[in-house]
């Protein structure tokens, strides 16, 4: 089975501007979530979807959103870029999510670098 | 803010050597899952452990969970310079959401 992907892997932007980053899960999984990873707050959550629908969210701002489409992937958007959004942007991806006993998968990031 | 920290935050040993990593949480869990980050990449799933579960190994890893002490640690065993990568624990409360730990930077000289 292939993995997460995440697209793009790099991003330049200035501040300002807004971002869109795609999330395709692993085939079978319907639950995705998204991670915020930064050095001094480290990783963080974001969101999670499932079914389309935003089940979970974190303490984030609402300039990020997300949506997630009928065949799993999703994507999110960052509106109105701020120099402190420049992370690592990482995608997770499990069945159900729920259970209490399922891995979470990561993709290999989006790295934002904000200008 | 992060629920978990971890310590040490660096770790430096030889090859050959086990490495031990401890984490700790603060509200009750569902699981406790550990990942492996090699320099800002992405994650990579080593190990879960549930909630009811004490003692885990895969491979030259073993994880215990301590509920009552909201606290995890995660041995590897005869380390190889290839295991050089930062760890985090991780664990799962409400639905699939992950709350991370501060991580621990684990150098393996050859």
């Amino acid at each position: 089975k292939a993995g997460v992907t995440q697209t793009p892997r790099y991003l330049i932007k200035t501040r300002g501007q807004q971002v869109t980053l795609s999330c395709s899960p692993i085939s079978g999984h319907r639950s995705v979530s998204w991670y915020q990873q930064t050095p001094g707050q480290g990783l963080q959550f974001l969101f999670e979807y499932f079914s389309e629908t935003q089940r979970n969210k974190g303490n984030f701002p609402g300039r990020f959103s997300g949506r997630q489409f009928s065949n799993s992937r999703s994507e999110m958007n960052v509106s109105t870029l701020e120099l402190g959004d420049s992370a690592l942007y990482l995608c997770a991806s499990s069945l159900a999510g729920t259970s209490g006993k399922e891995t979470q998968y990561f993709g290999p990031g989006t790295r934002l670098l904000v200008l | 803010s992060q629920q978990g920290e971890e310590d040490p935050q660096a770790l430096s040993i030889q090859e050959g050597e086990n490495a031990t990593m401890n984490c700790s949480y603060k509200t009750s869990i569902n699981n406790l899952q550990w990942y492996r980050q090699n320099s800002g990449r992405g994650l990579v799933h080593l190990i879960l452990i549930r909630s009811n579960e004490r003692e885990k190994h895969s491979g030259r890893l073993r994880v215990t969970l301590d509920t009552s002490k909201k606290s995890s640690s995660l041995l590897i065993t005869a380390s190889r310079a290839a295991d050089t990568a930062s760890y985090f624990c991780a664990s799962e409360t409400s639905g699939s959401r992950l709350t991370f730990g501060e991580g621990t930077q684990l150098t393996v000289n050859p």
